[in-house]
């Protein structure tokens, strides 16, 4: 187990549905992250919270939501996805975005998604 | 382009062996290099390296960056069976307007008895 959590560990959904993935945090990050990840590729950035200020959207459509409530959650709302957005949804948090930290990004267990 | 390669893409080894995964890159303004495993689920970390020449160690994993040459090495001694993952190699750059994270393409390990 991870100390990041994410819910659901698997979630199914039909393109017209409307879901949210959710992400907490409990150790004081102020950094927290969503990955993309297909099979056998590396996970790919999509948004990077700081401070609970959004910081990189890096131009993912926008059926994908991002929402940070507080510091310790992160959720992601997801709405008419295409059978293509089936993929591991990772969260991640780290102390600090930016600057030089030197602390490593930490990963919860991810959402497999799928789309039908 | 900012890239990140690993290779072998792919590596079977016999337990006991030690292996050596290797990480280049080409970004622009380089801040730091990570190496993660993953296994089923979430990557784990295993080291963070922003300065060249130090190797860092963990057990039977160790790590060292060449800044110079724009690559990192992971060794592996005495592999086991629990070393068959997915070995992920990051490299954290400083962008125009943001941050970046690239993620190479990983090198699946694996180890068979």
């Amino acid at each position: 187990d991870t100390e990041v959590t994410q819910t659901p560990k698997h979630l199914v959904m039909g393109m017209t549905n409307k879901k949210s993935l959710k992400c907490e945090q409990h150790m004081g990050h102020r950094a927290m992250y969503w990955y993309k990840q297909k099979a056998k590729k590396p996970p790919e950035l999509m948004f990077v919270y700081s401070y609970e200020k959004l910081s990189i959207n890096e131009s993912v459509p926008s059926r994908f939501s991002p929402e940070c409530p507080n510091s310790s959650l992160l959720n992601l709302h997801l709405h008419a996805l295409q059978p293509e957005d089936s993929a591991l949804y990772l969260c991640a948090s780290s102390q600090v975005w930016g600057g030089y930290s030197n602390q490593p990004q930490h990963f919860g267990d991810g959402t497999r998604l799928s789309i039908l | 382009e900012d890239k990140v390669v690993q290779s072998p893409l792919s590596l079977v080894v016999h337990e006991g062996d030690t292996v050596t995964l290797n990480c280049s890159y080409e970004v622009t303004n380089f801040r730091s290099l990570l190496w993660y495993k993953q296994e089923k689920k979430a990557p784990t970390f295993l080291f963070m390296l922003t300065s060249s020449g130090i190797e860092k160690k963990s057990g039977r994993l160790s790590s060292i960056l060449d800044k110079k040459e724009l690559f990192s090495i992971l060794n592996i001694t005495a592999t086991q069976t629990g070393d068959s993952a997915v070995y992920l190699c990051a490299v954290e750059a400083r962008g125009t307007s943001y941050d970046k994270v690239i993620f190479g393409p990983g090198t699946s390990l694996s180890v068979i008895p």
